[in-house]
């Protein structure tokens, strides 16, 4: 049962640089997440996405953008890298059961862009 | 608005000794709290969440949270802490209001634990 996976586990861009982080559930959840993870500041929202073909922003969506052309995969896109964007990049996927509902995460994607 | 603020960004324990990470939350209505655990290099693991149903929560690996309202807090124990649960620790907050399941984080507690 792999739950969510996250491709690639690590990655060292140039700035100015374009890349896709690609995250697959095996779940059949409905909703799915990315979310950055920052020292001090625990994991901010960056797009989420209710369904198949939907995509919304979240909190710090600058830079970045997503698409959900299939429900199981859900891609980050950066199209120009900046240093600011180095961090620990998190996809998540949950049911829409409601606020009672727990979020499953996958490992974790390590960006340093230089 | 919800959120939450984890008081302690480290906290240092010996093994065998118990363990608190606390947590207070702020919310306009009845909140839904979760605790996650990120152990070195991996992802999120649920520990527990408050569902309403009772205040006190056990979750997994002897850890538990008690909701007190009163206090807006959820803090996190374990009677005897092992090397095993040296981690960094999420109170999170759910909140429903913009139709989907928003998590909010907190800035996270850096569990050490110490033979």
């Amino acid at each position: 049962n792999a739950g969510v996976t996250q491709t690639p586990k690590f990655r060292v861009l140039k700035t100015g640089q374009s890349m896709t982080l690609l995250c697959a559930q095996d779940m059949n959840h409905e909703y799915m997440y990315w979310y950055r993870q920052d020292p001090g500041m625990g994991l901010r929202l960056i797009h989420y996405s209710v369904g198949e073909g939907t995509t919304a922003k979240g909190e710090v969506p600058d830079g970045y953008n997503v698409s959900r052309l299939k429900k199981q995969n859900f891609l980050l896109g950066l199209e120009s890298a900046a240093p600011s964007q180095t961090s620990v990049y998190f996809c998540a996927s949950s049911y829409p059961g409601g606020a009672y509902t727990e979020a499953f995460f996958g490992q974790g994607t390590r960006l340093t862009v230089v | 608005a919800q959120s939450v603020t984890q008081l302690d960004s480290h906290v240092s324990v010996s093994e065998g000794t118990p363990v608190l990470l606390r947590c207070n939350y702020s919310s306009s209505y009845s909140p839904s709290l979760f605790w996650y655990v990120q152990h070195p290099n991996k992802g999120l693991q649920l520990l527990l969440k408050y569902t309403s149903a009772a205040t006190l929560v056990k979750g997994i690996n002897g850890f538990e949270a008690e909701f007190k309202k009163s206090e807006t807090s959820f803090h996190l124990t374990k009677p005897s802490a092992h090397m095993s649960d040296a981690a960094e620790y999420f109170c999170v907050v759910s909140d429903p209001a913009g139709g989907y399941n928003k998590l909010i984080f907190g800035a996270g507690t850096r569990l050490a634990v110490h033979p």
